[in-house]
């Protein structure tokens, strides 16, 4: 079974910009959630979509958005790029949103805001 | 609200000596527990979970996990580590307690495990 898949691996953007980032969830998962990897912060909560519907949002701002299409895969975008916004994505999926499933985790785009 | 604690950054151990990774919790309902490894420019991985009735939790490449509700504690454990085991590990738990999504994790800031031949 092919795993999460994420697109591009790395990106060089520069300030202003915007970008958009791609997610393919496992074949049957119909959870996908992205989070944000930076050496400050840690792992932070960006969003998840189930059924093409956002159903929990992380505190970011506006500038962060994202969505599901019918097959579940998910694209995030990010506009007027910042270089904190440097960072390593991550995108999860799940078989569904109960508490207890677990996620299975693509490799990451590696953004770069120059 | 829901929060999960890692005390420390970086834990060295010398191959073949038991491992640990400590992680504590502090959860309003029942807690659900997970550890993540998240090995260099790579994505993280499942290890295990716990749910409820075993206080020792068994996963992946010999991980085992120590529920301890007293202690509010969830440490990650293993007992002969090995120089492939060197990762980051990462404590984590759902944000809602009902109704709410799986999706919606929150992590420790993550262990840096470190084995040396």
């Amino acid at each position: 079974k092919a795993g999460v898949t994420q697109t591009p691996r790395y990106l060089i953007k520069t300030r202003g910009q915007q970008v958009t980032l791609s997610c393919s969830p496992i074949s049957g998962h119909r959870s996908v959630s992205w989070y944000q990897q930076t050496p400050g912060q840690g792992l932070q909560f960006l969003f998840e979509y189930f059924s093409e519907t956002q159903r929990n949002k992380g505190n970011f701002p506006g500038r962060f958005s994202g969505r599901q299409f019918s097959n579940s895969r998910s694209e995030m975008n990010v506009s007027t790029l910042e270089l904190g916004d440097s960072a390593l994505y991550l995108c999860a999926s799940s078989r569904s949103t109960g508490l207890v499933n677990e996620q299975f985790f693509g490799p990451g785009t590696r953004l770069t805001v120059l | 609200a829901q929060s999960v604690a890692q005390p420390e950054d970086q834990v060295n151990v010398a191959e073949g000596n038991p491992l640990t990774v400590k992680c504590t919790y502090s959860v309003s309902g029942n807690p659900y527990l997970f550890w993540y490894v998240q090995y260099p420019n790579r994505g993280l991985q499942f290890l295990l979970k716990y749910i409820t009735g075993d206080n020792l939790v068994k996963g992946s490449y010999g991980f085992e996990a120590e529920f301890n509700k007293s202690q509010t504690s969830f440490h990650l454990k293993k007992p002969s580590a090995l120089v492939s085991d060197s990762a980051l590990y990462f404590c984590a738990a759902p944000r809602g307690t009902y109704g709410g999504s799986q999706g919606n994790l929150i992590f420790g800031k993550g262990t840096k495990l470190s084995v040396k031949p």
